[in-house]
């Protein structure tokens, strides 16, 4: 079965400790992997799309890569207004659908 | 540029009650999709079409059903409500032609079945 799998489920850091964020993915097909922020009470957020492995995209503290089986979200300093949850998903040859993972909680400390 | 706009934004509902979600998107997107999201269990797909007059079935399909009559609007019709069904229900939209691009969300709406 296709499955999107995120690590770590929480993660707190202090502000300008840099760390990375693991979305792994077991896929018939990669069609699309995409990378969302959530706020609370609010709708996902879109961030990047990254289409094949090697790829890479930059915004601002933020930067996703891309391997076959898995993609990191860079967090070079981070900033007490980049805590949020960040959703990975993914796309998969002959679906319709995104399959989402469940999550990392992030939270930067002043 | 308003994107994709649901209504409403919380709702109680009582066991056995019915209600529309609403929701209109003003991007002339093809795709849209109804989620549902539940806390520790991501985002599941309940509906999605692909443009007007096609609907089909996500993950979680059971009691719920959808139209899709204009490009604009996506409604979700809950039948019947049950407890099982409160949870935080997103509608999105995308654009697909020959590469897949990414999905614009709602703000969501809290619905909660006492």
């Amino acid at each position: 079965e296709d499955q999107v799998t995120q690590s770590p489920e929480a993660l707190r850091l202090q502000e300008g400790e840099s760390s990375s964020l693991n979305c792994s993915y077991t896929v018939s097909g990669l069609r699309g992997l995409f990378w969302y922020r959530q706020d609370p009470g609010k709708g996902p957020e879109f961030l990047f799309t990254l289409y094949s492995a090697g790829e890479e995209k930059e915004k601002e503290r933020l930067k996703a890569t891309l391997t076959k089986k898995e993609s990191f979200l860079h967090i070079t300093a981070p900033k007490p207004e980049d805590s949020a949850t960040y959703l990975c998903a993914v796309h998969f040859s002959g679906f319709q659908k995104l399959v989402f993972g469940t999550g990392t909680r992030l939270l930067v400390s002043p | 540029n308003a994107g994709v706009t649901q209504t409403p934004k919380f709702r109680i509902l009582k066991i056995g009650q019915s209600m529309t979600l609403q929701c209109t998107q003003d991007m002339n997107h093809n795709y849209m999709y109804w989620y549902r999201q539940d806390p520790g269990m991501g985002l599941k797909l309940i509906y999605y079409s692909v443009g007007a007059g096609i609907t089909d079935k996500g993950e979680v399909p059971n009691g719920y059903n959808v139209s899709r009559s204009t490009t604009e609007d996506f409604p979700l019709r809950l039948e019947l409500a049950a407890p099982s069904q409160t949870s935080v229900y997103f509608c999105a939209s995308s654009y697909r032609d020959s590469k897949n691009t990414e999905a614009f969300f709602g703000q969501g709406t809290r619905l909660t079945v006492v």
